[in-house]
């Protein structure tokens, strides 16, 4: 069965660095999302993007983040200067239609 | 706006018992419903989803969840619960294709 992956399962960076988190989403599917986790909290929507653009992002989505979709099969999430509290499991999910996303496994990022 | 409220954060029971988890959501919209399941360490699975027609579903592992609009509830039980089934349980909605809100989580502690 067809899954998404996401690389690296753990990223330990310093404040202030940039991080890109990958993800190949199932092959034939549309919608992107990235959603993240906060130890010990729920799971909170950052960004959605379809046909190559951002369809809808959260307040927590600022201008520190970015998305993008270089290629055919890769969706990555970059945190350009990273702060204490963007420590967190990134998922990745995708969407063929109508309903039910599938996600990743995850990439636990660790902001020392 | 959508919300979804899981009451119980925690949920220990005995093995072979019967489970139930509660969530209620609100929406100005029609929304699709859903369950997921984290293990420890791991992300996050499709249980079950309501999207129309019968208001009871049934998932995988022996889950099912009965949709009450009257009450907007969207409930999981399980008959009897196993060891392995201790994870954390979140229940999502989905208006249209646009991101899931994720309730808080309840974590399901089955004891031998």
């Amino acid at each position: 069965e067809p899954e998404v992956t996401q690389t690296p399962s753990h990223q330990v960076t310093q404040m202030g660095q940039e991080v890109i988190l990958r993800c190949v989403p199932i092959s034939n599917h549309l919608y992107f999302y990235w959603y993240r986790q906060i130890l010990g909290q729920k799971v909170e929507f950052l960004v959605s993007f379809y046909n190559n653009e951002i369809s809808e992002k959260s307040e927590i989505f600022d201008d520190q983040f970015s998305v993008e979709r270089p290629d055919g099969s890769n969706f990555t999430l970059k945190i350009r200067s990273t702060k204490l509290e963007d420590s967190a499991m990134y998922f990745c999910a995708s969407l063929l239609q109508p309903d039910t996303q599938y996600f990743g496994p995850g990439t636990r990022l660790t902001v020392l | 706006a959508q919300s979804v409220t899981q009451l119980d954060s925690q949920v220990p029971v005995f093995e072979e018992a019967p489970v139930e988890l509660r969530c209620n959501y609100s929406s100005s919209v029609s929304v699709y419903l859903f369950w997921y399941v984290q293990y420890p360490n791991q992300g996050l699975q499709l249980l079950l989803k309501y999207l129309s027609g019968s208001t009871l579903v049934k998932g995988i592992n022996g889950f099912e969840a009965e949709f009450n609009k009257s009450q907007t509830s969207f409930h999981l039980r399980k008959p009897s619960v196993h060891i392995s089934d201790t994870a954390e349980y979140f229940c999502a909605v989905l208006p249209g294709r646009r991101a899931l809100t994720f309730g808080s989580g309840t974590r399901l502690q089955v004891q031998p």
